[in-house]
């Protein structure tokens, strides 16, 4: 079965730092895709970075970027430099085989607070 | 539209009744999807639809829920008899829904919070 783990219910972090967010996955398939979005608490969702399974290079965005460990299942979230407006929830998705607009499961999420 | 937009943003209802939620995706998005996600919850898949049709209908709930889309654009999700555990936000996302993974990133909606008295 296909699932997502995010295993920091919430982390705190200095502004300014550097802050990884954990997620494992699981799946027995090839060919998937990974995804990070945030959450604010206005609640909408936003999309921040992706990473196919065949991607050869960490997928990099901006003040994000991806620490993409295939063999070890998973894709931790890097965001440097961080700033106030990041406080937000952030969750790990995956898209697994099948139609290419098949659904994503999303993991449970991990709060993260900016201190200043 | 620029972006997903959902309406109501907020519907208060009281148990029983019946609730319309409505989505209208990104214009030239083939894919839409529903999903729930309760306080502090992360998001549970609900449905999913290319064009008009809904391969995938394997989230919802009970046969309380239903969803239909029409013209391959705007999707409604029907809650009949609520429940006050139907309490949640729905959020919508649409995407291109066709072409590499990469390209097929579901773009979401601001979500309507449902409260069911």
């Amino acid at each position: 079965a296909q699932k997502i783990t995010q295993t920091q219910p919430g982390m705190f972090v200095q502004e300014k730092e550097a802050v990884t967010l954990d997620c494992t996955y699981d799946t027995s398939d090839q060919s998937y895709g990974l995804f990070w979005y945030k959450q604010p608490s206005s609640g909408e969702m936003i999309f921040l970075i992706y990473q196919g399974s065949y991607d050869e290079q960490n997928a990099t965005e901006g003040r994000y970027s991806l620490n993409f460990q295939k063999a070890r299942k998973s894709t931790n979230l890097v965001i440097s430099a961080s700033q106030l407006g990041d406080s937000a929830m952030y969750f790990c998705a995956m898209r697994v085989r099948g139609s290419s607009a098949s659904k994503i499961i999303f993991g449970s999420g991990t709060r993260l607070s900016i201190r200043p | 539209g620029a972006g997903v937009s959902q309406s109501p943003s907020n519907k208060v209802t009281e148990k029983g009744k019946d609730v319309e939620l409505r989505c209208d995706p990104i214009s030239g998005h083939t894919a839409l999807y529903w999903y729930r996600q309760s306080l502090g919850q992360g998001l549970e898949f609900l449905i999913y639809f290319q064009g008009n049709s809904a391969p995938d209908k394997s989230g919802l709930p009970s046969d309380r829920f239903s969803a239909e889309r029409t013209g391959g654009s705007v999707s409604t999700l029907t809650i009949q008899r609520t429940q006050q555990e139907d309490s949640a936000v729905y959020l919508c996302a649409s995407s291109l829904g066709f072409g590499p993974l990469a390209k097929n990133i579901q773009y979401f909606g601001a979500g309507t919070r449902l409260s069911v008295l």
